[in-house]
């Protein structure tokens, strides 16, 4: 079991670029969650997908940001024309709900820098 | 407002002391998670504990719901335990599934 992957591990971008961040749960996990974390305001939800459908999204920045999940294997944060706001850790979380112990497993993180 | 609130926001001890670190909240309590976020940023599960009391070790998670607290003692505390602890907690209703997350203890061990 390799754990939730992240990719980039870390991306910097020019301001007004594209990001798109990658993550691939652990097998089996229904459930996916985005998170972001900076100094000022610690760790946010952002998202979350279940069995690939999207349940809530109330964390996401409404303009510029997006996440899919095309497939249980993998879920993109897609970030358009970035800002230096948007420098922060991006984390992605899975869980199996429904075990009765809903642990949520982190990746790596991917650390976005927008010069 | 803020749902989670940890006390204290740091902590330094002599190898072998012992640590209890406070995680309050405000909203009615679905499950209770607690994270050591490693210096490098990763983070990782200590325990899931809706209720009552675990232990991992040296570690021992206490939740108690009516009184809307989780804490986290750490028994004679070692170099390599320095890090961010964070609890995280899922409300019930219509915000199930996302964690709210403290601001985190910071611990440092030293010799």
């Amino acid at each position: 079991n390799a754990g939730v992957i992240q990719t980039p591990r870390h991306k910097v971008t020019g301001k007004g670029q594209e990001a798109t961040l990658w993550c691939e749960p652990i097998s089996g996990h229904s459930a996916v969650f985005w998170y972001r974390q900076t100094i000022v305001q610690g760790l946010e939800f952002l998202t979350y997908f279940r069995n690939q459908a999207p349940i809530d999204d109330s964390g996401m920045p409404k303009e510029r940001f997006s996440a899919q999940m095309p497939n249980q294997s993998h879920s993109t944060l897609k970030i358009q024309s970035t800002q230096p706001q948007d420098s922060a850790v991006y984390l992605c979380a899975s869980s199996h709900p429904g075990t009765g112990e809903d642990t949520q497993y982190f990746g790596p993180g991917t650390r976005l820098l927008v010069l | 407002g803020q749902q989670v609130q940890q006390s204290p926001a740091s902590l330094v001890l002599q190898e072998g002391e012992n640590a209890e670190l406070q995680c309050n909240f405000s909203t009615s309590l679905n499950s209770m998670q607690w994270f050591y976020q490693r210096p490098e940023g990763s983070l990782v599960s200590l325990f899931y504990n809706p209720s009552g009391t675990k232990q991992s070790g040296r570690l021992t998670s206490t939740t108690v719901i009516k009184e809307r607290r989780s804490s986290l003692h750490i028994s004679s505390s070692q170099i390599t335990d320095s890090g961010t602890y964070l609890c995280a907690m899922e409300s019930r209703g219509s915000a199930l599934g996302r964690l709210h997350f403290g601001a985190g203890t910071q611990l440092i061990v030293i010799p």
